[in-house]
């Protein structure tokens, strides 16, 4: 089925651990974001990219690596985490990043470090 | 960025229209305004958005005041399903569309 995929849902890890959350689109939306949400915060936006290869900054990105080698993957790395990581994390795409493209969301994962 | 108010919560009784109000006094002439919920647990959803005129779409409206300083969605006959937390969004042009959020509307919808 066409749409967002997020995994896994669920993962719980140690403190140093890497960790690798996984993101995958059919619909071959140019752009790709990762947001983390808290208890008591909306979602913050960690890392985006505009296409293949090249990505930037959001608000939250200490801690964390992207990479975007195909446009339909967008992996979120976590080298060594934290136990101030423990988050949901939502993955969402838009076409071509004009202001009149919505995002559309994954179903998240849920992140738990010991 | 223009930054956006909204109450923290609201009821509804199920079948009659919800009415949620945003207030985006700072917003831009090029900046649209968006509307987002998410039911819990789940990833936000999209519901609908508009830069000046009033826009309807098959989950709801959407009223933009003359001078786009306010907004309000509306929900025409709200059913316990759309019990959630509503986010009304204003989003520069270019830089990919990036969405901030804030705190939103708890909406709780009852019979």
């Amino acid at each position: 089925d066409a749409g967002i995929t997020q995994s896994p849902r669920y993962k719980i890890t140690e403190t140093g651990r890497q960790v690798t959350l996984m993101c995958h689109q059919t619909w071959s939306h140019s752009y790709m974001f990762w947001y983390r949400q808290d208890l008591g915060h909306g979602l913050r936006l960690i890392y985006y990219s505009a296409a293949a290869d090249i990505t930037d900054k959001g608000e939250v990105p200490d801690g964390y690596v992207v990479s975007r080698s195909k446009t339909e993957n967008f992996p979120l790395t976590l080298e060594s985490a934290t136990r101030s990581q423990t988050s949901v994390y939502f993955c969402a795409s838009s076409d071509r990043g004009y202001s009149n493209q919505p995002q559309h969301f994954g179903d998240g994962t849920r992140l738990s470090i010991l | 960025d223009a930054k956006t108010t909204q109450p923290p919560s609201m009821d509804c009784a199920e079948g009659r229209a919800a009415n949620l109000p945003c207030n985006h006094s700072t917003i831009s002439g090029n900046e649209y305004v968006y509307w987002y919920r998410q039911i819990h647990s789940q990833g936000p959803q999209y519901i609908i958005h508009g830069l000046k005129n009033n826009e309807t779409n098959e989950m709801a409206s959407l009223i933009i005041t003359e001078d786009r300083k306010s907004s309000t969605l509306i929900l025409p006959h709200a059913t316990l399903r759309d019990t959630a937390v509503y986010y009304c969004i204003v989003t520069p042009t270019g830089g990919g569309n990036k969405l901030t959020f804030g705190t939103g509307t708890q909406l709780k919808v009852e019979l």
